[in-house]
């Protein structure tokens, strides 16, 4: 079985400033995906950033980034010049070759003004 | 391209009560899948689609839920008889082919069981 456990229920960042989203798993398997989803309050879940499992660079787009780190099973998310609409919640989550999508439970970020 | 559709949007039933949840996935995807959100945690997986065939579902309450997808394309979520638990928002997700495994997510359906 494979988890994902992300450790902070919530977290908040001053608008303009960085803020880092932990993330950790487990999974048995060698070939894997790793994704952030972000999830405004209208609750539509966005998908945010993907990491192969096989590439050693770390994802980037645009204002997120993630730091991969493949042996110790660490998935971070940071998000640089945060803005408003950057609140939501932001869920770390796994994705087998079984095509099985394992969710974290959630870290809920608010940007202040 | 359209995106998930899901409706009802918000549903409230009493215990007891039936409920069906529509979902209708990207054009072409062939793998269709329905989650359970409850509030204030991740989704969980409730079963996988790939076609109209039953890949995955380990975790479905089959003694209440039930689901179908005729044709391939289109899918019904049943809950028949609802509990208080069940209240959650149900989310439908579809995914292509190719080999980023992304999934896209509908809008979901908001359900409380009174």
């Amino acid at each position: 079985a494979q988890t994902v456990t992300q450790s902070q229920p919530e977290m908040s960042v001053q608008e303009a400033e960085t803020v880092t989203l932990s993330c950790t798993y487990d999974t048995s398997e060698s070939n894997y995906y790793l994704f952030w989803y972000k999830q405004p309050p209208s609750r539509q879940m966005i998908l945010v950033i993907r990491q192969e499992a096989y590439k050693q660079q770390n994802a980037t787009e645009n204002r997120f980034s993630v730091n991969f780190q493949k042996a110790a099973k660490s998935f971070s998310l940071k998000i640089s010049d945060s803005q408003l609409g950057d609140t939501a919640m932001y869920f770390c989550a796994l994705n087998n070759a079984g095509n099985m999508l394992t969710f974290g439970g959630g870290t809920r970020l608010m940007v202040k003004p | 391209e359209a995106g998930v559709a899901q409706s009802p949007r918000y549903k409230i039933i009493e215990k007891r009560q039936s409920v069906a949840f529509w979902c209708n996935p990207i054009s072409g995807h062939a793998t269709l899948y329905w989650y359970q959100q409850i509030l204030g945690q991740g989704p969980k997986l409730l079963i996988q689609f790939q076609n109209n065939g039953v890949v995955d579902d380990s975790q479905l309450p089959k003694d209440r839920f039930s689901a179908e997808r005729l044709k391939g394309v289109d899918s019904t979520l049943k809950i028949q008889p609802a509990k208080l638990e069940d209240s959650a928002v149900y989310l439908c997700a579809s995914r292509g082919l190719g080999p980023t495994y992304e999934q896209y997510f509908g809008p979901g359906t908001r359900l409380t069981v009174t």
